[in-house]
C-alpha cells in the first residue's frame, strides 16, 4: 500500500495564479484532511471530510476550496495565490471509526512545499 | 476551545542524555492526546496516543509520555536519546472521537549532538 500520496511535491507560482494539490489514499479511510505548516505555528486544519460527498472548514480556509472527489481523493485549489499561501501543506487521512476507545490515528503524506512569488 | 503549548522551539542533548519535551494543553472535555514526529523532509507519523485507557503510554522507538489532568501536561520522554531521534516532534489534541479536529502545537526540534 502507498499509503496517502500527493502530487505535486514541489511547486512555484506567481502571485494570482492558481494550482490544484491532489491528494488521494489506498487505506479506505473515511476522512481525509487539508492542513499548512508553518515555522513555529505546528500545523493548521484548512478544511476537512469527514466522509465522501462531505467538507467542512477548518481553522484557516480563507483561499482555498476542496473537493472530495471521491473515497480515495481530496483536491486541495488555491483560485488567486497569494503569497501568504507560501508553505508546505500536508493531506492526511483516518479511519474515522467512532468511539472513544476506537480512535484511528491521522496517516500523513509527505506534503508538497510552494511558494508563491 | 482547545489549544496545545510546546515550550521550548528548541531542545538539544547529547547522545545518552534524557529527552524530555514538554506539552501543555487547555481542553473544556476530557482530551485526546497524540505525540507525533516529523523527519526532515517527510510527512508526520505518530508517536503514541492517549485515549484514557492509561496515563502512562508508550510509543514507537522507545518513548514515551504521560497525562497528568491536574497539570494539564503530557509531556514526552525517553530514557537515552540516538543520534536518530533528530526531528521536530509535535504534541496534538482532540476533543473529538472520531478526530477530525486536531490542533497542533507548534513543535519542538529536538538536536542530539554525539
Amino acid at each position: 500500500n502507498a499509503g496517502v500520496t500527493q502530487t505535486p511535491k514541489f511547486q512555484v507560482l506567481k502571485t494570482g495564479q492558481s494550482m490544484t494539490l491532489q491528494c488521494a489514499q489506498d487505506m479506505n479511510h473515511n476522512s481525509m484532511y487539508w492542513y499548512r505548516q508553518d515555522p513555529g505555528m505546528g500545523l493548521r486544519l484548512i478544511y476537512y471530510s469527514a466522509s465522501e460527498g462531505t467538507t467542512d472548514k477548518g481553522e484557516v480556509p480563507n483561499g482555498y476550496n476542496v473537493s472530495r472527489l471521491n473515497k480515495r481523493e481530496f483536491s486541495l485549489r488555491l483560485e488567486s495565490a497569494a503569497p501568504s499561501q507560501t508553505s508546505v501543506y500536508f493531506c492526511a487521512s483516518s479511519g474515522g471509526t467512532s468511539g472513544r476507545n476506537a480512535y484511528n490515528e491521522q496517516f500523513f503524506g509527505p506534503g508538497t512545499r510552494l511558494t508563491v512569488l | 476551545a482547545q489549544s496545545v503549548t510546546q515550550l521550548g522551539s528548541h531542545v538539544s542533548v547529547s547522545e545518552g542524555a534524557l529527552v524530555l519535551l514538554r506539552c501543555n494543553y487547555s481542553s473544556s472535555v476530557p482530551p485526546y492526546l497524540f505525540w507525533y514526529v516529523q523527519y526532515p523532509n517527510q510527512g508526520l507519523q505518530l508517536l503514541l496516543k492517549y485515549t484514557s485507557a492509561a496515563t502512562l503510554v508508550k510509543g514507537i522507538n522507545g518513548f514515551e509520555a504521560e497525562f497528568k489532568k491536574s497539570e494539564t501536561s503530557f509531556h514526552l520522554t525517553k530514557p537515552s536519546a540516538h543520534m536518530s531521534d533528530a526531528a521536530e516532534y509535535f504534541c496534538a489534541v482532540s476533543e473529538n472521537n472520531a478526530g477530525n479536529m486536531l490542533t497542533f502545537g507548534g513543535g519542538t526540534r529536538l538536536m542530539v549532538k554525539p
